[in-house]
């Protein structure tokens, strides 16, 4: 099966201009995750979808940070302004829902964003 | 409170060599289960291993074995014969299932290097 899709890469932006990741997770996977990680840290979670819902906003910094699910498949995680301090490695992950049996998480290969 | 301690920042391994990556984990959920990930520079979040908190038996996954201490709330990760593309950070997870959120709580990861 395919893996779960992120873009783009990698980005460079000037501090509070606007930028848009987006992620397309494994198909059939009901659970959408968008972590931050900063650089030497572990994944911290922003946002969390069951389908087109959310469970899970309590770490988004919602005066600048937003995410959308549309339809329950792909999602966009906006930064609107971003700041210096949201340099970082932004992971979208996806899981079958848990009602499904415990399953593992599987990650998309990131977007690396620079702040300038 | 952590959910996931990882005490150990950075840890060294001899080549063929067995290693033992510490994890500490918190909850009052009876129902969870813990991950162990792996993450290369390339930054891509591979998972390892998984370990239900029902099962009675330790995991294993080829060179990768899960020593589960419940009573001790500990998820040691072995790694058998290390080889040079063991080198990697090393992040332990968990996720509670009775938590109506589900996510995934990880701790702030191991960094491995394999000694040739």
């Amino acid at each position: 099966e395919a893996g779960v899709a992120q873009s783009p890469r990698y980005k460079i932006i000037e501090k509070r201009q606007s930028v848009a990741f987006w992620c397309n997770p494994i198909s059939g996977h009901a659970t959408l995750y968008w972590y931050q990680q900063i650089l030497g840290q572990g994944p911290k979670l922003l946002i969390q979808f069951q389908n087109n819902g959310v469970v899970d906003d309590s770490q988004l910094p919602k005066d600048r940070f937003s995410a959308e699910r549309l339809k329950g498949v792909d999602s966009t995680l906006k930064i609107q302004p971003a700041k210096l301090e949201d340099s970082a490695v932004y992971l979208c992950a996806s899981s079958r829902f848990l009602g499904q049996g415990n399953t593992e998480a599987f990650f998309g290969q990131g977007t690396r964003l620079t702040v300038v | 409170a952590q959910k996931i301690t990882q005490t150990q920042p950075g840890m060294f391994v001899q080549e063929k060599e067995a290693v033992t990556l510490d994890c500490t984990y918190d909850t009052s959920d009876p129902s969870y289960g813990l991950f162990w990930y792996k993450q290369p520079s390339s930054g891509e979040m591979i998972f390892l291993i998984y370990q239900g908190s029902y099962d009675q038996q330790n995991a294993t996954e080829g060179r990768y074995s899960l020593n589960f201490q419940k009573a001790r709330k500990s998820a040691n990760l072995v790694i058998s014969a290390s080889q040079l593309g063991d080198s990697a950070m090393y992040f332990c997870a968990m996720r509670e299932l009775a938590n109506t959120g589900n996510q995934f709580y990880f701790g702030t990861g191991t960094s491995l290097t394999v000694i040739p």
